[in-house]
């Protein structure tokens, strides 16, 4: 089956300093990425939906300076949290869609846990 | 607006029955899909409905009635490996997943 691949698993980082998640889809093009957020004993936070090739879509409350997104290719797309702070630690997680596949072809990269200190 | 209800927690005996209610509120409708999520992990997909009726697949069924706008998760014969959350989502008209809460499943022996 379809499988995104996200790295890192888990990163701790200083508050100030700046941390570059990657996506990347292993077996089919990614043409839409969205990317999350899930603080503990929360749902998944949609932060933004990016296409390939064009500006993400970032949701309301989301700050696109601190936390830029690109997908330049089908099959990688990053999310950089920038001048991280405390408050930022959370869970990360990418999902890729695939159209024209079983259940619109949502499928989830495996997630990177950010603690920054 | 658009809203995803599930319980918080529920607790089972491994070896039972248990039955995971969600109910939801969306601005156009294109399926309704459950996830299991392990702490520390990312969701992994159970199911998918998009027509009125039970989807069986082994010990795991999903039930969709678009009138009442609910949905269930029903897991039989209940292992200890089944404690996790379960996500409801829905998807709505511009095909964006709108997520519930997660309900907590834990199995005790």
């Amino acid at each position: 089956g379809a499988v995104v691949s996200q790295h890192p698993s888990w990163v701790i980082c200083k508050s100030g300093t700046s941390v570059k998640i990657e996506c990347r889809s292993l077996d089919f093009q990614a043409t839409t990425m969205f990317w999350y957020r899930q603080f503990p004993k929360q749902s998944l936070m949609l932060m933004a939906t990016s296409n390939e090739g064009s500006k993400a879509t970032y949701e309301q409350g989301v700050e696109k300076d601190k936390f830029l997104i690109n997908h330049a290719s089908l099959t990688l797309s990053t999310l950089t949290v920038t001048s991280a702070h405390p408050e930022d630690s959370s869970f990360y997680i990418c999902s890729a869609r695939e159209p024209g596949r079983d259940h619109y072809g949502y499928t989830f990269g495996s997630g990177t846990r950010l603690t920054v200190v | 607006g658009q809203n995803i209800d599930q319980p918080t927690e529920m607790t089972a005996t491994e070896g039972a029955i248990v039955q995971i209610n969600c109910t939801y509120q969306t601005s156009g409708f294109n399926g309704l899909f459950w996830y299991q999520q392990h702490a520390g992990e990312a969701p992994t997909f159970l199911s998918y409905n998009v027509l009125d009726g039970l989807e069986e697949k082994g010990r795991f069924s999903s039930f969709l009635s678009r009138s009442k706008g609910y949905s269930y998760l029903l897991l039989k014969e209940l292992q200890m490996k089944d404690s996790a959350s379960y996500l409801c989502a829905a998807m709505d008209s511009n095909y964006q997943l709108i997520w519930g809460a997660g309900t907590k499943l834990i199995i005790k022996p």
